[in-house]
């Protein structure tokens, strides 16, 4: 069965501090994985996407991403946060069958010291 | 904003009553989808709809039910509510069907079941 793993819950980065949040997917075939952005009292954000082809990806936002097949990951970074990137993160892996369902992760919720 | 809208913002119930949950998707796009976020189970698929028809189904109670109205517009409706139906309901929407296609999120609705 297709799952996603986000292992860090929660993560405390200094502004200006370099980002990786960590997802780890399990899937039989080629995935389609995204990263999502949840702000307070906010719908989900899509920051970046990854169907084929170069295995960095860069998103929205200075945010970039890394698929890696071999170790079946799709870590987030960004090389400097900022105090408004502060929120929820959700990785999520797609393709399921031939619909546009998604399974996410638990999330990584972000929090950035001044 | 991201075009979906969701009404109500929220919603106070009491246990054994019903609900419906309503969501216009942006305009153009034909599939519609509602997940499911919780404290216990996170962020969960429930059901895809595309162009009136039933598309995907999830995690998706019996006790819940969803349809997609000729003018796109979906409902999910919640039935014989129980206290961990609490939750943040989110619509999203798409141009198309299947994975690839992104998903733009609605600020969802907060359900509370007393």
């Amino acid at each position: 069965a297709q799952s996603v793993t986000q292992p860090d819950i929660h993560i405390t980065v200094s502004e200006g501090a370099s980002l990786e949040l960590r997802c780890n997917y399990s899937y039989g075939a080629t995935p389609y994985l995204f990263w999502y952005v949840q702000s307070p009292g906010q719908g989900l954000q899509l920051l970046l996407k990854y169907f084929s082809g170069d295995t960095l990806v860069q998103g929205i936002k200075g945010f970039e991403a890394e698929f890696k097949r071999s170790q079946s990951s799709f870590n987030l970074r960004k090389p400097s946060v900022h105090w408004s990137d502060a929120a929820e993160y959700f990785c999520a892996v797609g393709g399921v069958s031939n619909t546009g369902k998604l399974i996410f992760g638990q999330g990584t919720t972000l929090q950035v010291k001044p | 904003d991201s075009g979906v809208t969701q009404t109500p913002k929220h919603l106070i119930t009491a246990t054994g009553q019903r609900v419906t949950l309503r969501c216009s998707p942006r305009s153009g796009d034909l599939s519609v989808y509602w997940y499911q976020q919780s404290l216990d189970q996170g962020l969960q698929f429930l059901i895809q709809y595309y162009n009136g028809e039933e598309r995907a189904k999830g995690n998706i109670l019996e006790r819940f039910s969803a349809q997609q109205f000729p003018d796109l517009h979906s409902e999910l409706n919640l039935s014989s509510l129980e206290l961990g139906d609490s939750a943040l309901y989110f619509c999203a929407s798409s141009v198309w069907a299947e994975t690839g296609h992104e998903q733009y999120f609605g600020p969802g609705t907060r359900l509370t079941v007393t």
